[in-house]
């Protein structure tokens, strides 16, 4: 079985400051690993995605975010935000099957 | 291409009634996954089809059914709607290979209350 755990449900940042958006995942078998975002009245947009290689995985509108296997985690990074980014951000896990999300983080910039 | 498209985008129904939500894939896509999202319970896989039969299934009663029709475009049913039935139900879709993930690509979604 999966599961993600998303530390967050929400994260106020100030415009132009960094952003973290902590995720943690378990997974009996390897696992592939994305961050969606979704707008307001919308569905699901694919940010990035980690499926091997590299653990520093970058993604779309400047988000990287870097997998660490031993601390079974996933953690979203933005160096500086923008009122654009003001959004609900899931964490994903799947083994090629479904997808298993976590409960969100509803990222809202200040500006 | 275009992307994942779903019919309608918004619906209300009233408890007991039932309802057929529609999702036509990517071009080239033969894979739909249909997953619920609500406040309470966030984002739920329904199941997944894939040539017309269903390849995977959430955990989610018997009143949730779907089905994929030849040109790969799937509905969904939901029958006896409950006042829980009221949720966004999205649909994704992918080109399913061998040796790799495929990318699920979602639709705007439906939004569907009962009242």
């Amino acid at each position: 079985a999966q599961s993600v755990t998303q530390l967050d449900s929400q994260v106020p940042v100030f415009e132009e400051a960094p952003v973290e958006l902590r995720c943690n995942y378990s997974s009996s078998v390897s696992v592939y690993l994305f961050w969606y975002v979704q707008y307001p009245n919308q569905g699901l947009q694919l940010l990035l995605k980690y499926l091997s290689g590299s653990t520093l995985v970058k993604g779309i509108n400047g988000f990287e975010a870097e997998f660490n296997k031993s601390q079974t985690s996933f953690h979203l990074r933005k160096p500086s935000v923008h009122i654009s980014d003001t959004a609900e951000y899931f964490c994903a896990v799947s083994g090629n099957e479904k997808l298993t999300f976590g409960t969100g983080t509803r990222l809202t910039i200040i500006p | 291409k275009a992307g994942v498209t779903q019919t309608p985008r918004y619906l209300i129904k009233t408890r007991g009634q039932q309802v057929t939500l529609s999702c036509s894939p990517i071009s080239g896509h033969r894979s739909v996954s249909w997953y619920q999202q609500t406040p309470g319970q966030g984002l739920q896989f329904l199941f997944e089809y894939f040539s017309e039969t269903q390849r995977n299934k959430g955990n989610f009663p018997g009143r949730f059914s779907g089905r994929q029709f030849s040109n790969s475009r799937s509905e969904m049913n939901v029958s006896t709607l409950e006042l829980g039935d009221s949720a966004l139900y999205l649909c994704a879709s992918r080109s399913l290979g061998t040796n790799s993930y495929n990318e699920q690509f979602f639709g705007p979604g439906t939004r569907l209350t009962v009242l």
